[in-house]
């Protein structure tokens, strides 16, 4: 059945070091990734997002990579902030067939000082 | 620029009573979707609208109905509430005809029921 699932649950960091999130996907007609992050209490945020004629793209921080060999997506946080502890969301979506969002159930990045 | 606001932030209800979210969407964005999210679980689509009309659903029962009007707000109805309808509902808006339709979240209203 669809599912977006993600490989670890919970991601410890230390303040300053790079952070790597990973979420494997399994309907391969899927064509566009997005990463959301949500803090305690508030809804996702968009982060980033990445369609499938790509297997890289760049923000501020941030870098999105796909495999679509192996249906894997993930998410690179350079210099890792204590802002930037939250729970971490893939999603994925098939354009031009409804705006339906499928979501893992998450990883919780914790930011040790 | 006003993002996605919705109302109420939180809601008690008990069994069998019914309930009415609220959801604005970010200027400029046309289409609406309403999302539950269970508590530790990502959330999960109920049903999206565009033009007034219901344009996909999800694997939600009929006591989920919802509503779009002119001016692209949008409301969730649920009736007949259940212990398991407790959840934090999410409201995204995007814009239909844009290369990637992206959704932006509301804060979303937490819905207890007892």
């Amino acid at each position: 059945g669809e599912s977006v699932g993600l490989h670890l649950p919970t991601l410890s960091v230390q303040e300053g070091d790079n952070s790597i999130i990973n979420c494997a996907y399994s309907n391969s007609a899927s064509d566009y990734f997005i990463w959301y992050k949500q803090e305690s209490g508030k809804g996702p945020q968009f982060i980033i997002d990445i369609r499938s004629n790509m297997d890289k793209r760049q923000g501020q921080r941030v870098t999105v990579l796909l495999n679509k060999t192996v249906k894997h997506l993930s998410l690179q946080i350079a210099a890792t902030q204590p802002g930037d502890s939250a729970v971490y969301f893939c999603a994925e979506n098939i354009l031009n067939q409804g705006g339906k969002l499928i979501f893992g159930q998450g990883t919780e990045l914790s930011v040790k000082p | 620029d006003a993002g996605v606001t919705q109302s109420p932030t939180h809601l008690i209800k008990t069994r069998g009573q019914q309930v009415t979210l609220r959801c604005s969407p970010k200027s400029g964005h046309d289409t609406v979707s309403w999302y539950q999210q269970a508590l530790g679980q990502g959330p999960q689509f109920i049903f999206q609208y565009y033009e007034e009309e219901e344009r996909q659903r999800g694997n939600f029962p009929d006591r989920f109905s919802g509503h779009q009007f002119p001016n692209y707000s949008s409301e969730l109805n649920v009736n007949a509430l259940l212990l398991g309808d407790s959840a934090l509902y999410l409201c995204a808006s995007s814009l239909i005809g844009k290369s990637t339709d992206t959704q932006y979240f509301g804060p979303g209203t937490r819905l207890t029921v007892l």
